[in-house]
């Protein structure tokens, strides 16, 4: 089992739609949980990062965490085409707080 | 993102060649990181310094060898490279180690060995 699993897509959503990004997770020692978003020939950009159960709000993204469940998830609300990106799912464990692992990441297409 | 800077940001090289990376940050971070990233596979952890001292090497190929002669500075030395090491190599750095500290990367070094 992957230790970070994410659909790699492509995901199609229509503008003004809302878009859900899932992962899973296979440490249940995992602290901390981070998206990244990587434009195309680009960097990751880190958008949230959440640690505690629950969801997490800033403008248009939402992440939520269910360590029960083990999965971490983004909301993008009102879509927009520039939300068209990978996104990189991650997160760092207590014991190995140097290492963050990251999952192959989920394609998103925001069609106009 | 202008925090951490890249040189170069391409780079073509032959087998029997040496070149380095270079890795700057301007965010007064402590740790500093090299990534891999092959097409459709994860990002890959490298290397890990803290505090200019190695914490993390990965099961990394002695073709790949890093040097931080202090915390806002990464270099990634290069010599006999095989064409599968072909990627994107990033770089990032946060704040401390910990599991609270989330990291920020770098454009990345786009290298091609031939």
């Amino acid at each position: 089992q992957k230790e970070v699993e994410q659909n790699s897509g492509p995901l199609s959503v229509p503008e003004g739609a809302i878009a859900s990004l899932n992962c899973t997770y296979s440490d249940r020692g995992s602290q901390s949980f981070f998206w990244y978003r990587q434009y195309s020939g680009k960097s990751p950009e880190l958008i949230m990062f959440i640690y505690s159960n629950g969801d997490k709000e800033d403008g248009r993204f939402t992440a939520q965490l269910n360590k029960a469940s083990q999965y971490v998830s983004l909301l993008i609300r009102d879509s927009q085409p520039s939300d068209s990106a990978t996104y990189l799912c991650a997160l760092r464990g207590y014991s190995s707080a140097s290492k963050i692992i990251f999952g192959s990441g989920t394609r998103l297409s925001i069609r106009p | 993102e202008t925090g951490v800077t890249q040189t170069p940001r391409h780079l073509v090289m032959g087998m029997t060649n040496k070149k380095s990376l270079k890795c700057e940050q301007h965010l007064g971070h402590n740790a500093m990181y090299w990534y891999k990233q092959s097409a459709k596979k994860p990002l890959e952890l490298m290397f890990v310094y803290s505090l200019e001292e190695r914490v993390e090497n990965n099961s990394v190929p002695s073709r790949f060898s890093p040097e931080c002669p202090n915390s806002s500075h990464l270099f990634l030395h290069l010599h006999t490279l095989q064409p599968e090491d072909s990627a994107l190599y990033l770089c990032a750095s946060s704040q401390e180690l910990g599991y609270s500290y989330e990291q920020y990367f770098g454009p990345g070094t786009r290298l091609t060995v031939t």
